[in-house]
């Protein structure tokens, strides 16, 4: 399984984006980047996935560059609501069989 | 309906006690899943379910005990626990298994062991 690193924590300030970086630099060919993000007591809630390039959902975008070995999470303009904890996991897409395993994390505080 | 449940929300019992928690799901998704986490910790992976039948055990103890009955049920007994068993036992559920597939979660169950 691909490890990836993710910083700790990060701050910010409302109506600002927010870009998480993911190193994960043995990814394998058929490995699938995935992100969750998780708030106190709550389970994780998937927020976006992709394989190459950039990917945009309603919520965030991931940009992938062509080497794979890393990916970053954009949150464009953040509100107090978007404290939490971001995951980044990569996992086999093709393996019926495959596990997610999720890293460290970041904990994100969004400022007032 | 896109939503897992689980029972109950909080738990406290002691290390001799016998106990179950339960999760559901009703949006016909044949893979389940049992995660611990820790305060401050990610979640760990614990079980997997694809088609009822028990595909991944990462090396649990055997004081948790999984069982799929259908494919919308899914519980982990407990039974003579350790107090450093106390954690938040998330349950997910997806479409199958694999990881480019969306894992539905539920809001956990608080468990305290004494």
């Amino acid at each position: 399984l691909a490890k990836t690193t993710q910083p700790i924590s990060m701050d910010s300030y409302e109506g600002q984006e927010v870009n998480i970086t993911c190193s994960h630099n043995n990814i394998a060919t058929n490995d699938y980047i995935t992100w969750y993000q998780q708030f106190p007591s709550q389970g994780p809630r998937f927020i976006i996935q992709g394989y190459k390039t950039k990917v945009t959902n309603e919520v965030a975008s991931l940009f992938i560059p062509a080497d794979r070995k890393s990916s970053t999470l954009s949150l464009p303009r953040v509100s107090l609501s978007d404290t939490a904890v971001y995951y980044c996991l990569v996992g086999d897409g093709k393996a019926a069989g495959n596990k997610l395993t999720f890293g460290g994390g970041t904990r994100v505080l969004v400022k007032p | 309906d896109t939503e897992v449940t689980q029972t109950p929300k909080h738990l406290v019992m002691g290390m001799t006690n016998k106990k179950s928690l339960k999760c559901e799901q009703h949006m016909g998704h044949r893979a389940m899943y049992w995660y611990k986490q820790k305060a401050k910790k990610p979640p760990e992976l614990m079980f997997v379910y694809s088609y009822e039948k028990l595909s991944i055990n990462e090396s649990v103890p055997s004081r948790f005990s999984p069982e799929c009955p259908n494919s919308s049920l899914l519980n982990l007994h407990l039974h003579a626990l350790q107090p450093e068993d106390s954690a938040l036992y998330l349950c997910a559920s997806s479409h199958r298994q694999g990881a480019v597939n969306e894992q539905f979660f539920g809001p956990g169950t608080r468990l305290t062991v004494l």
